[in-house]
């Protein structure tokens, strides 16, 4: 069976620190890989996704960045982290359109 | 471009009771997949139920289901006999089945409290 793992779990970072977050997928080949913020009490807004190796689809410019350096594994960066980067963080992947998506346990990121 | 609405920020239903989320979506597409997640306070985004545009039929499981009604674009989510482990938000999803389209579309969601 696919599972897929996100971490950490919390992350506390001070502003203008870098950030690194990864996600990787078990149990399956090629699959479509998302990244999501959610702010408190708010939907998702969708940041990357990406449908192969090194393929990467951004869908808000900010100081946030994405690569898959390996089919089942992608990782969220910053170089330098703003106040407003703070968030819950998730990872999901999906193959076909009739699939749903699969999250990971998600990401609490806070900027102090 | 595809959008889901969800009107409703929150709602409340008492234990035992019957509760309906709407969810209402816009596209041009014939053939698409929507879904309904569920987030509980552990915020882990669950698959609560999912229906497809060509069939008619609407989707169940167990205590949820769905009313869809594809002229009217809409996709509410009834959950029956309301248990306190329903508490959470919602969220409707949509997912174009257009080649080289992979983005799910979700809305806003609305937070279900169930009262004891």
């Amino acid at each position: 069976s696919q599972t897929i793992h996100q971490w950490p779990a919390t992350l506390v970072q001070p502003v203008g620190s870098p950030l690194s977050l990864e996600c990787t997928v078990e149990g399956t080949s090629n699959p479509n890989l998302y990244w999501y913020r959610q702010a408190a009490g708010r939907g998702l807004q969708l940041l990357f996704y990406s449908v192969g190796i090194g393929q990467i689809s951004s869908e808000v410019p900010q100081n946030l960045s994405a690569s898959r350096p390996q089919d089942r594994q992608f990782i969220l960066s910053s170089k330098k982290l703003l106040l407003s980067d703070s968030g819950f963080y998730l990872c999901a992947w999906s193959m076909a359109p009739n699939q749903p998506q699969h999250f990971g346990d998600g990401t609490r990121l806070s900027i102090l | 471009a595809q959008t889901v609405t969800q009107s409703q920020p929150e709602m409340s239903v008492q234990e035992a009771e019957t509760v309906t989320l709407s969810c209402t979506y816009d596209t041009s597409e014939s053939d698409y997949y929507l879904f309904w997640y569920k987030q509980p306070p552990s915020r882990q985004m669950i698959l609560v139920i999912r229906q497809e545009a060509y069939k008619q039929q609407n989707a169940t499981e167990n205590r949820f289901s769905v009313n869809f009604q594809k002229a009217a674009k809409s996709f509410s989510l009834k959950i029956s006999d309301s248990q306190l482990g329903d508490a959470a938000m919602y969220f409707c999803a949509y997912r174009s089945t257009t080649s080289g389209t992979y983005k799910y579309i979700f809305g806003t969601g609305t937070r279900l409290k169930v009262l004891a």
